[in-house]
């Protein structure tokens, strides 16, 4: 399957640990996209990439966040110092350019934080 | 925030159609009409988009009323399998801040035996 792959699929971790998420876009998608998802809401839109070049972020995103796509293929999205609101489905989407390209999602990562 | 209104469920038997249906009253002439759906615990797929004319692809058909105001979404035959929560988005065409997706909460279907 060359779909959109995130691993881990679930992370359960302690408040104020530091974790990682990786995406692996389609190949030839040059978007790839960020989202978080809670219980019961729609995907909440954080962030996007246009190759390597992060090109938006959403006031979602505090600086405890980080996101990269050094090569601009995958992509890593850190969060520091944890909270139990961090808590949430992390999705990653990409899309090839073009004005209205659909985004492809991946399974998500399901964050926990005790 | 989300610039759509939907439904929050709705049910059908397995089968038959499922009409979806969707109000954004608020589009722009260029906001192009999206949905996708989510099954439990998995990533949102997408099914379909249109701007003013109807679409039809092998998931499903999108139906616009002519002012734009409302669309539906049909699954033709729905299956067991189709049971998820349905997004319809409105989004403008273009890159950066216009690509991204603003999700509602959606329209729970449940596809029943």
């Amino acid at each position: 399957d060359t779909g959109v792959s995130q691993d881990p699929r679930h992370k359960i971790t302690k408040r104020g640990q530091n974790v990682t998420f990786r995406c692996d876009p389609i190949s030839e998608h040059n978007r790839l996209y960020w989202y978080r998802q809670t219980l019961g809401q729609g995907p909440e839109f954080l962030t996007y990439f246009q190759n390597e070049a992060q090109l938006e972020k959403s006031r979602l995103l505090s600086d405890r966040f980080s996101a990269e796509r050094p090569k601009g293929s995958f992509s890593t999205l850190e969060i520091q110092r944890t909270e139990q609101g961090d808590s949430a489905m992390y999705l990653c989407a990409s899309s090839l350019e073009g004005a209205v390209s659909s985004q492809y999602f991946g399974p998500g990562t399901r964050l926990l934080v005790l | 925030d989300a610039k759509t209104t939907q439904p929050t469920s709705m049910d059908c038997a397995e089968g038959r159609a499922a009409n979806l249906p969707c109000n954004h009253s608020t589009i722009s002439g260029n906001e192009y009409v999206y949905w996708y759906r989510q099954i439990h615990s998995q990533g949102p797929q997408y099914i379909i988009h249109g701007l003013k004319n109807n679409e039809t692809n092998e998931m499903a058909s999108l139906i616009i009323t002519e002012d734009r105001k409302s669309s539906t979404l049909i699954l033709p035959h729905a299956t067991l399998r189709d049971t998820a929560v349905y997004y319809c988005i409105v989004r403008p065409p273009g890159a950066g801040a216009n690509s991204k997706l603003t999700f509602g909460k959606g329209i729970t279907l449940s596809v029943r035996p």
